[in-house]
């Protein structure tokens, strides 16, 4: 079946580097794009979304590229904090006919900041 | 503003045993969903409602699990009887639309983690 799935499954960077996190998906009908942040015993949390008629979107130090050619999904963090340091999931959402929102979660990219 | 309620955040029951969640969503999201998150995985729905109606139960194990939204506001995720698989984080999250409503972001309780023993 169709899926969202992720390249890496850990990220390991230095504090103040730049952090790119990979997403596919497979799925073209597909047209709502988010990535979640999830802490150690916690729910996941909302940082940057993207819909299909976009490339790009930007945010605070999170950046959002949607290559719809190649279906791939990438989160760009800037100057990574140990803050960062936590489990990233891309989500898709694909319209279900007349009714959205079928949220459909990737396994997940464990993101290590060395301070 | 609360966020999405959970309860209880921990939970340990005896295999055979049955358990139930219970979820109070964002006021005003009428759009509510009940996923399964197993350790190092991304969660995976289980239940969606649209107000109080079930829009898409096919990934709910229904000879065991059921759920229910009475009113469409809380809701209640029951195992009866609880195996060891099914020892995870179930997460409760809502939504503000639903239908045709543009896509906007999804909002996620602390979850509930249950341990089958």
């Amino acid at each position: 079946g169709e899926s969202v799935g992720l390249h890496l499954p850990t990220l390991s960077v230095q504090e103040g580097d730049n952090s790119i996190i990979n997403c596919a998906y497979s799925n073209s009908a597909s047209d709502y794009f988010i990535w979640y942040k999830q802490e150690s015993g916690k729910g996941p949390q909302f940082i940057i979304d993207i819909r299909s008629n976009m490339d790009k979107r930007q945010g605070q130090r999170v950046t959002v590229l949607l290559n719809k050619t190649v279906k791939h999904l990438s989160l760009q963090i800037a100057a990574t904090q140990p803050g960062d340091s936590a489990v990233y999931f891309c989500a898709e959402n694909m319209n279900s006919g007349g009714s959205n929102y079928k949220l459909t979660f990737g396994k997940g990219t464990l993101l290590t900041v060395n301070p | 503003e609360a966020g999405v309620v959970q309860s209880p955040r921990y939970k340990i029951i005896e295999k055979k045993q049955p358990v139930a969640f219970w979820c109070n969503p964002i006021s005003g999201h009428n759009t509510l969903y009940w996923y399964r998150q197993n350790l190092g995985q991304g969660p995976e729905l289980l239940i969606r409602y649209e107000n109080e109606e079930a829009v898409d139960d096919s990934q709910l194990p229904k000879d065991r699990f059921s759920a229910e939204r009475l009113k469409g506001v809380d809701s209640t995720l029951k195992i009866q009887p609880a195996e060891l698989g099914d020892s995870a984080v179930y997460l409760c999250a809502s939504i503000l639309g639903g239908g045709d409503t543009m896509n906007t972001e999804a909002f996620f309780g602390q979850g509930t983690r249950l341990t089958v023993v």
